[in-house]
């Protein structure tokens, strides 16, 4: 366990629909940030939230959304899906730079089907 | 702006081989540099890292040396097993007060036969 949990683990959704993916960073951990990986892609950076603050925004579409809450939980919304949004989602969190002995640490990550 | 540059797989081995994978980096000042292994249905997990030019990273056998004059963080190991086949990414971070973000390269898949 690395101490960043995702919700849910699969989903599976019709193409147009809305879903919500959850991220609970690390115990003390203010950053939080969103990559999306996909074969063609690999991993993309999609937006990075610091203590409840937008900080930097990567390849994110339009139709994606995030916000982080005051328990520094964060949400990415992705609206009108499209089969090309089909791939995992990881969430991943820092204390600061990352320049602490854990780095970075991921989630096990999303992986969103849309059919 | 920052890139990473990894050799591209997949790299096929067997078991007691030595394994290089080649990373090269882009950026502007001096990066924190990273590897991060990926095992079969499981998330991004830290392997390695070195923050200055010199360091040497080391971590279940695999090392790194973070080369400014080349601009490189090759990772290496000296005697693969079977359960080192997984996809291998290098990456850098500008690290700043409030976090930044990670860059990645491509991924290396690494596979290892008995």
């Amino acid at each position: 366990d690395s101490g960043v949990t995702q919700t849910p683990k699969h989903l599976i959704t019709a193409t147009g629909q809305r879903v919500t993916l959850r991220c609970s960073p690390r115990s003390g951990d203010l950053s939080v940030y969103w990559y999306q990986q996909s074969l063609d892609q690999g991993l993309q950076f999609l937006i990075q939230y610091y203590n409840g603050e937008e900080r930097a925004k990567g390849n994110i579409l339009e139709r994606f959304s995030a916000q982080q809450f005051p328990d520094l939980h964060s949400e990415l919304n992705l609206s009108s899906l499209e089969l090309g949004d089909s791939a995992l989602y990881f969430c991943a969190s820092s204390s600061r730079g990352g320049d602490s002995p854990y780095g970075y640490t991921f989630g096990s990550g999303t992986r969103l089907t849309v059919v | 702006g920052n890139s990473v540059t990894q050799m591209e797989g997949p790299v096929t081995l067997s078991e007691e081989a030595f394994l290089t994978i080649n990373c090269t980096y882009t950026a502007t000042g001096y990066p924190s540099l990273f590897w991060y292994v990926q095992y079969p249905g499981e998330g991004l997990q830290l392997l390695l890292k070195a923050t200055k030019a010199d360091d040497k990273g080391s971590n279940k056998g695999f090392e790194a040396t973070y080369r400014k004059e080349t601009t490189s963080f090759h990772l290496e190991k000296g005697s693969v097993q079977v359960s080192d086949s997984a996809v291998y990414f290098c990456a850098l971070s500008m690290i700043k007060a409030a976090g930044n973000k990670l860059t990645f390269g491509g991924g290396t898949r690494v596979l290892v036969k008995p």
